[in-house]
This record gives C-alpha cells, sequence and structure tokens, in this order.
C-alpha cells in the first residue's frame, strides 16, 4: 500500500516570489510520481510526472520536482510565481507494476498575494 | 476533441436513495477509473474499468458499483446512501491501462446527502 503527505494545507506567497509545496510518500514497492494541478472550478491536470531516468522533472510553465529516493520526497518549485498559479496542487503516487490506480496527498493550497 | 465529460454537475439527494452519476471518456481512451473527493481530502480511487471489466478496486463497500460500456463511458452507482457519501465524484480516462500515463480528468459531479 502507498500513502501520500502533504504537510502544508495552505501556501500564501508574494507573487514573483520562489515557492516550494513538499510531498512525502511512503510505499512497500516501487512507484511513480506525479503532481496534479486543479484549478478553481475545474478538474486535475496533470502537471508533471516522474517516471524513470533525471530525478529532475519540469512543466512547460516553470515548476520543477525533484525525485529523492532516500528521503522517499517529491518536492514541487517554482522561482517565480504569478497570479495564474493560484490553483490546488495534489501529489500522487501509482504503483510501477500495477493498474493505474492513483494514491494522492491531502493537496496543498497555493495562494498568490499581490 | 472532447475532454472527459461528467453528469449532474451537481445532485441533492437523501439519506438511503440511489444515485448514478454519468462519464464521457475523451475519444480514443478505454479507461476509465472514479474517485471520490472528500471536502478538504485529496481524491480517494473508488475502481477502474478497463474494456467493460472492472480492474481494480478500492476501499469501497459493495453499494459503489460501476458500468462500463462498449464506447467506454462509464457509470457509477451508489445504493443506500449515507451522509458520508457527500463529496465531489471524479472520472479519469486514460489511453491505456499501464501504470505511469496520464489520466485525464472531468470537472465532478458534486453530490449532497441529506
Amino acid at each position: 500500500a502507498q500513502s501520500v503527505t502533504q504537510l502544508d494545507s495552505q501556501v500564501p506567497v508574494f507573487e514573483e516570489a520562489p515557492v516550494e509545496l513538499r510531498c512525502n510518500y511512503s510505499s512497500s514497492v516501487s512507484v511513480y510520481l506525479f503532481w496534479y494541478v486543479q484549478y478553481p472550478n475545474q478538474g486535475l491536470q496533470l502537471l508533471l510526472k516522474y517516471l524513470s531516468g533525471s530525478t529532475l522533472v519540469e512543466s512547460i510553465n516553470g515548476f520543477e520536482a525533484e525525485f529523492n529516493k532516500s528521503q522517499t520526497s517529491f518536492h514541487l518549485r517554482k522561482p517565480s510565481v504569478h497570479i495564474s498559479d493560484t490553483a490546488e496542487y495534489f501529489c500522487a503516487v501509482s504503483e510501477r507494476f500495477g493498474n493505474e490506480k492513483l494514491t494522492f496527498g491531502t493537496g496543498t493550497r497555493l495562494t498568490i498575494i499581490p | 476533441e472532447t475532454g472527459v465529460t461528467q453528469s449532474p454537475t451537481h445532485l441533492i439527494k437523501t439519506r438511503g436513495q440511489q444515485v448514478t452519476l454519468r462519464c464521457s471518456s475523451q475519444s480514443g481512451h478505454n479507461t476509465v477509473s472514479w474517485y471520490q473527493q472528500a471536502l478538504g481530502q485529496g481524491p480517494q480511487f473508488i475502481f477502474q474499468y478497463y474494456r467493460e471489466e472492472e480492474n481494480g478496486r478500492g476501499n469501497f463497500p459493495p453499494r459503489f458499483s460501476g458500468l462500463q460500456f462498449p464506447n467506454y463511458s462509464s457509470e457509477l452507482n451508489v445504493n443506500a446512501l449515507e451522509l458520508d457519501d457527500s463529496a465531489l465524484y471524479l472520472c479519469a480516462s486514460s489511453p491505456q491501462v499501464v501504470s505511469g500515463g496520464e489520466q485525464y480528468f472531468g470537472p465532478g459531479t458534486r453530490l449532497t446527502v441529506t
């Protein structure tokens, strides 16, 4: 079984400031790692994912996340946030050799302060 | 290309009643997963359907059941509704059943049980 912990339920950040959203996971088997974003009144959208290879993965809108196996973490970072980044961010895992079942964390609400 | 759609958008039911939620998967996708997102929580996996067969189930009682049709659309049925069933129900489709792929989420159906 897997579990995902997002310790920060809410993160307020000033516009153009850097941000880090923390994610830790626990699993007895190898997993894939994901960050999904949920904008207000919209469905979840994939932001980025780690399957294998380079431990640093990037999204098209400036976010990046680094897989750290020893710390079982997959923190999400952005060097400079914008108002449009206001959303709820969910970290998730799925078993490497299972079906596509995603196990999500409880989410972090990112609020950008102008 | 039409994305994942869900109906209805909102629904209010009374405890003990039955409800059916519907999902149309994205064109070309043969796998549908259902998730329950309670207020302030991350989505929890209910079950997945692949080519009309159940392909994995989360920790939900048998009164949660589903169907997938030949066109890969899907239904989620919940019998004997309880107050704790109040949540946002998300449907996600994908073009494969292998772990690691992107799942495409619909906007959800908000169910309120009174």
